[in-house]
């Protein structure tokens, strides 16, 4: 079974601040999945990657397959991103394991 | 556009009543996930199903049942027997290409009173 671990747990950071979450773990993957859920619950898919790095509007994730890790950025950091971040990997059988989530908080 | 239908997004039944959770996708997608959030702890994996008329208990199975009868529905009955049914639950469904093309649902918030 893969074990997925994320930091930090809690982060709370100023409007415009440069924001990272990390993810590791301990079986190689195919691919890995960031997920951003608001306060009222509801879960959105942000990336997959499965190498190198993807980009959607403020959003960053990278994925380094060698160091079983990958990173969460976002840039010019609003209110509106504050949200549960959670990344999931593949663990058998197609079922995936989740990560504890880190949430976030910016303060305007 | 293709994707996963959860409804309701929020649903408060009495204890000691079942309730079933809907999951509806129009993706073609072969299998379908249900799993359980509970405060401070990763998502759990409750049934999956790969194939039509066939499904697998996860990890925490105890208390629920589910059914496949049609490739685009799998719904997840909470039972009585489950002791603690307050949760968030997540549906998910997948092409099976070994963690790509997986797609969320939004998910369903169950309050047990």
């Amino acid at each position: 079974k893969n074990e997925v671990e994320q930091s930090p747990q809690n982060l709370t950071a100023q409007e415009g601040e440069f924001i990272t979450i990390n993810c590791s773990y301990s079986v190689g993957i195919s691919a890995l999945h960031w997920l951003q859920q608001h306060p009222g619950g509801g879960i959105v898919s942000l990336f997959m990657l499965s190498s190198g790095k993807k980009k959607h509007g403020r959003l960053i994730a990278t994925i380094n397959i060698q160091e079983k890790h990958s990173s969460l950025h976002i840039t010019a950091s609003h209110p509106r991103d504050s949200a549960v971040y959670i990344c999931a990997v593949p663990s058998g059988n197609e079922k995936l394991t989740f990560g504890t989530g880190t949430r976030l908080t910016i303060i305007p | 556009d293709g994707g996963i239908t959860q409804s309701p997004k929020y649903l408060f039944r009495k204890e000691g009543q079942n309730v079933t959770l809907s999951c509806e996708q129009n993706l073609n997608h072969d299998a379908m996930y249900w799993y359980r959030q509970d405060p401070g702890q990763g998502l759990r994996l409750i049934y999956y199903s790969q194939i039509v008329n066939d499904f697998q208990k996860g990890d925490i199975a105890e208390g629920y049942s589910v059914s496949r009868e049609k490739k685009e529905s799998f719904p997840l009955t909470v039972t009585s027997a489950q002791k603690n049914p307050t949760a968030f639950y997540l549906c998910a469904s997948t092409v099976g290409h070994r963690g790509y093309g997986y797609t969320f649902g939004s998910g369903t918030r169950l309050t047990v009173v």
